[in-house]
């Protein structure tokens, strides 16, 4: 069973049109969990840790949140530039491994 | 620069030449990964490294070795490649496993 599970897989908007990710995930206890921006052929790219229920983190027109059992990445007035696949990636307390999801791969129309 | 560096950048081989990744980091991190991406299945862990001479294995490490002889540097070496090993390699450094990666640019890897 995947410990972390994104949807939706695609996502297309028109630009202005906001939406959210999600991610939910199955660890027992949880140490942090990361969202990344990754462009076709590069590296993923850091946005933000979570490592507690309640927290939030805004950065420009996105905004990570996280409860107990998921974190939702919100996209607020999405530009083109916005287009990327955004990945998700827990790590369980007693666990130095990091597990990922299989990303949300989103576009955005002008 | 604060980097992650990773070297070949696209390697095309044959089963069983042996070969080896490159990645080095300049940030003075403790733990180190690497990971292979692949279309469906997203990112894996293949071994991490939480220090020097300190290694252990991620989520799918057959068929590939590591070593941390120094903190800056953590080799891929892939003994005897087969097909089923062609992917996308990232390295990823960091100063603590639960504080944030930094990923390399990637590494194409063809196994004929």
């Amino acid at each position: 069973e995947d410990q972390v599970t994104q949807s939706p897989e695609a996502l297309r908007l028109q630009e202005g049109e906001s939406s959210s990710l999600n991610c939910s995930y199955t660890v027992s206890g949880l140490r942090g969990l990361f969202w990344y921006r990754q462009d076709p052929g590069k590296g993923p790219e850091f946005l933000f840790t979570l490592y507690s229920a309640g927290e939030e983190k805004e950065k420009e027109r996105l905004k990570a949140t996280l409860t107990k059992k998921e974190s939702f990445l919100h996209i607020t007035a999405p530009k083109p530039e916005d287009s990327a696949t955004y990945l998700c990636a827990v790590q369980e307390r007693g666990n130095n491994r990091l597990a990922f999801g299989k990303g949300n791969q989103v576009v955005v129309i002008p | 620069e604060a980097q992650v560096t990773q070297n070949p950048r696209y390697l095309i081989t044959v089963t069983g030449k042996k070969l080896t990744v490159t990645c080095s980091q300049n940030m003075n991190h403790e733990y180190m990964s690497w990971y292979r991406q692949d279309p469906g299945l997203g990112l894996r862990q293949i071994y991490y490294s939480m220090n020097v001479e300190v290694t252990d294995k991620g989520d799918v490490p057959e068929g590939y070795k590591v070593s941390r002889k120094e903190k800056r540097n953590f080799p891929l070496i892939l003994e005897s490649p087969s097909p089923n090993q062609t992917s996308l390699y990232f390295c990823a450094s960091s100063v603590r496993p639960r504080e944030t990666q930094y990923f390399g640019p990637g590494t194409r890897l063809l196994v004929l």
